[in-house]
C-alpha cells in the first residue's frame, strides 16, 4: 500500500523560515509533489521532484531524498498570505498516473 | 482559458436522492480525476480517467459512478446519496508537457441530509 506522513499543523512567525516534512511508504515511486490550498480554495501546484536534491522556485524550495523516502517543502521570508494547508503527494506509477496525497499540514503564519 | 470548471458550486441533497457533478477542462488534457476532501483526510481519489474512453477506480469509489463523456468532460454521479458522502468534491486534470502538475477546479460543496 501507499502512505504519506506529514505534520498536521505548523506555526511560524512572519519573515521566518519554515520546513514541512513528508515521509512516504509506497510500492513504487516516480516523484514527489507539493500543493498549496487556502481555506475555501482549490489546491494549486507548487513543485515536483523526481530526482534527489533541491528545487528552488522563488521563496519556496522542495527537497527529495529517494534513499530516505523523505522530502520537505521550505518556505522562506514567510508572509501572512502563506497561511494555508500544504499537501505532499506521490506519483507511484510512471507516466500520467494518479497521485496519492498526504493529509496535509496546516501552516499558520503569525505576526 | 477557463482551466477546470465544476458545476454546481454548492448542493444540498436528501438521503437517497441522486445527482451528477459536472467537470470540464479546456487545456486538452488526457487525464481527469475526481477527489473528495474531508476535514483531516486530505484528498482521496474516487475515480480517474487516463484518457478518453477509459475510467478506473481510485481509493474510495463505492457509491459513485463516472462518465468520461469526451476529452473535455468528466462527470461524477451519486445514484443514492448518503450522509457519508457529505464532502467537498474536486475535479482535476493533467496532461501534455505539464503532466506532473494537476490543475484543480474550484470544488463542489455537497451536503447530504
Amino acid at each position: 500500500g501507499q502512505s504519506l506522513e506529514q505534520p498536521s499543523e505548523v506555526t511560524a512567525v512572519e519573515g521566518a523560515i519554515v520546513q514541512i516534512n513528508c515521509t512516504y511508504q509506497t510500492s513504487g515511486f516516480y516523484g514527489l509533489s507539493w500543493y498549496q490550498q487556502h481555506d475555501g480554495g482549490a489546491p494549486t501546484f507548487l513543485s515536483y521532484n523526481a530526482l534527489d536534491g533541491l528545487e528552488e522556485t522563488g521563496r519556496f524550495s522542495s527537497f527529495l531524498s529517494r534513499s530516505d523516502s523523505y522530502g520537505y517543502l521550505l518556505l522562506q521570508e514567510l508572509q501572512m498570505k502563506d497561511s494555508a494547508s500544504y499537501f505532499c503527494a506521490v506519483r507511484f506509477h510512471s507516466g500520467n498516473t494518479p497521485l496519492v496525497f498526504g493529509k496535509g499540514t496546516r501552516l499558520s503564519v503569525i505576526a | 482559458n477557463a482551466g477546470v470548471t465544476q458545476t454546481p458550486k454548492f448542493q444540498v441533497l436528501k438521503t437517497g436522492q441522486s445527482m451528477t457533478l459536472q467537470c470540464a477542462q479546456d487545456m486538452n488534457h488526457n487525464s481527469m480525476y475526481w477527489y473528495r476532501q474531508d476535514p483531516g483526510m486530505g484528498l482521496r481519489l474516487i475515480y480517474y480517467s487516463a484518457s478518453e474512453g477509459t475510467t478506473d477506480k481510485g481509493e474510495v469509489p463505492n457509491g459513485y459512478n463516472v462518465s468520461r463523456l469526451n476529452k473535455r468532460e468528466f462527470s461524477l454521479r451519486l445514484e443514492s446519496a448518503a450522509p457519508s458522502q457529505t464532502s467537498v468534491y474536486f475535479c482535476a486534470s493533467s496532461g501534455g508537457l505539464e503532466y506532473n502538475e494537476q490543475f484543480f477546479g474550484p470544488g463542489t460543496r455537497l451536503t447530504v441530509l
